[in-house]
């Protein structure tokens, strides 16, 4: 699976959009982009997972590139609970091998 | 109430004791996973099960066991031979290994004294 580049932190403020990009300029055309995240002492919680085409759900968006070589996840209203550690992964399909974890970036949303 | 189980959420043992850290899901899942986190650092794959009565080891899996005897339960030995046990291990699952979404127990924080 192609690698992924997060920057280790960032900051937002409550009630404003948080955007956290990922660089993964090594994919290949049957590797998606999913993101998780980790709430503090817990276990990771899925977000949202796209190949191509922008995606949106109920938790967030996922804007990729045309090129797909990188891609953005936006969560459009962050609060406080959003504070966690953000993961974008690259999979590979068939999704028959278990997800790899980078280090993800930290994402503290202040009041 | 459906979901992924791992107890207890903290564990304690003596250095040179094996320990069992159990995984327990009611959602009918094929696929489950052991996973280890330090802090600071992303999950580590131990070992991870595609069906029962078979399992292949991951990133890290000297020191662990596992056994999938039943297709809702996947239970890790720490043994005495992994030299740094301390950490927090999450366990997940996923319903098939051609599906896209793992989901994750809440996690055992395991501190070797």
């Amino acid at each position: 699976d192609a690698k992924t580049t997060q920057p280790p932190s960032m900051d937002c403020a409550e009630g404003r959009a948080a955007n956290l990009p990922c660089n993964h300029s090594t994919i290949s055309g049957n590797e998606y982009v999913y993101w998780y995240r980790q709430i503090h002492s817990q276990g990771p919680q899925y977000i949202i997972h796209g190949l191509k085409n922008n995606e949106t759900n109920e938790m967030a968006s996922l804007i990729i590139t045309e090129d797909r070589k990188s891609s953005t996840l936006i969560l459009p209203h962050a609060t406080l609970r959003d504070t966690a550690v953000y993961y974008c992964i690259v999979r590979k399909w068939p999704w028959n091998t278990p997800l790899v974890f980078g280090k993800g970036t930290r994402l503290s949303v202040i009041a | 109430d459906g979901g992924i189980t791992q107890s207890p959420k903290y564990l304690f043992r003596k250095e040179g004791q094996n320990v069992t850290l159990s995984c327990e899901q009611n959602l009918n899942h094929d696929a489950m996973y052991w996973y280890r986190q330090d802090p600071g650092q992303g999950l580590r794959l131990i070992y991870y099960s595609q069906i029962v009565n078979d399992f292949q080891k991951g990133d890290i899996a000297e020191g662990y066991s596992v056994s999938r005897e039943k297709k809702e339960s996947f239970p890790l030995t720490v043994t005495s031979a992994q030299k740094n046990p301390t950490a927090f291990y999450l366990c997940a699952s996923c319903k098939g290994p051609y599906t896209d979404t793992q989901y994750f127990g809440p996690g055992t924080r395991l501190t070797v004294l």
